[in-house]
């Protein structure tokens, strides 16, 4: 079936500090792949998503590539804020299914 | 704004009692879903529905309920015969089946039985 794995968190940087979250994933045909952000207390909002392989989707200084050769989409940002501080899921959604797979969600702290 | 809506953000139950989740949506989505979001974990999928009047479980359906009598409506109840209700829910939609369609999310409902 499909899966979604994600980096083990929390992650704690400091301000201005360079972000990696990995992502990898399995998955039947050509999936869409996708970021999605959770501040506390809060549904979840979608970051940024890509649709096919090479694809990059970016949003607010974040960025991810799709990797098919790696089956990896994983989280980039040159300098992150205190208000970048939340939860992020990586998910995927294949073109076989209906249904989204999301991974178990990487905590970030920022301090200032 | 179009959106999805839940109410109420925060919901306390006696255990024995059955309780409803309102979820709404005005972006004209076909499909919906109903997640549940335990501290520290991922999402997992309780209910969606492609299309009015169907539904189909997901993977933790026991103990839970829905309906989808209008295209922008998909209430979840929490029976009695779910064992561990208290958790934060989500509702979602998106446009479609189609692979490339996102989900949006609504603002959750955090349930807690006493």
């Amino acid at each position: 079936g499909n899966s979604v794995t994600q980096m083990e968190g929390p992650v704690t940087l400091s301000e201005e500090a360079f972000l990696t979250i990995n992502c990898t994933y399995t998955a039947t045909g050509y999936p869409s792949l996708f970021w999605y952000v959770q501040y506390p207390g809060e549904g979840l909002q979608l970051l940024l998503k890509a649709t096919k392989a090479d694809d990059k989707g970016s949003n607010k200084g974040f960025e991810a590539t799709y990797r098919k050769e790696t089956t990896s989409f994983h989280l980039e940002k040159g300098s992150v804020q205190v208000s970048d501080s939340a939860v992020y899921f990586c998910a995927l959604r294949d073109n076989y299914g209906q249904n989204f797979v999301f991974g178990p969600g990487t905590r970030l702290s920022v301090l200032p | 704004d179009g959106g999805i809506t839940q109410s109420p953000k925060y919901l306390f139950r006696k255990e024995g009692q059955n309780v409803t989740l309102s979820c709404e949506q005005n972006l004209n989505h076909d499909a919906m879903y109903w997640y549940r979001q335990d501290p520290g974990q991922g999402l997992r999928l309780i209910y969606y529905s492609q299309i009015v009047n169907d539904f189909q479980k997901g993977d933790i359906a026991e103990g839970y309920s829905v309906s989808r009598e209008k295209k922008e409506s998909f209430p979840l109840t929490v029976t009695s015969a779910q064992k561990n209700p208290t958790a934060f829910y989500l509702c979602a939609s998106s446009l479609g089946l189609e692979y490339a369609f996102e989900q949006f999310f609504g603002p959750g409902t955090r349930l807690t039985v006493l």
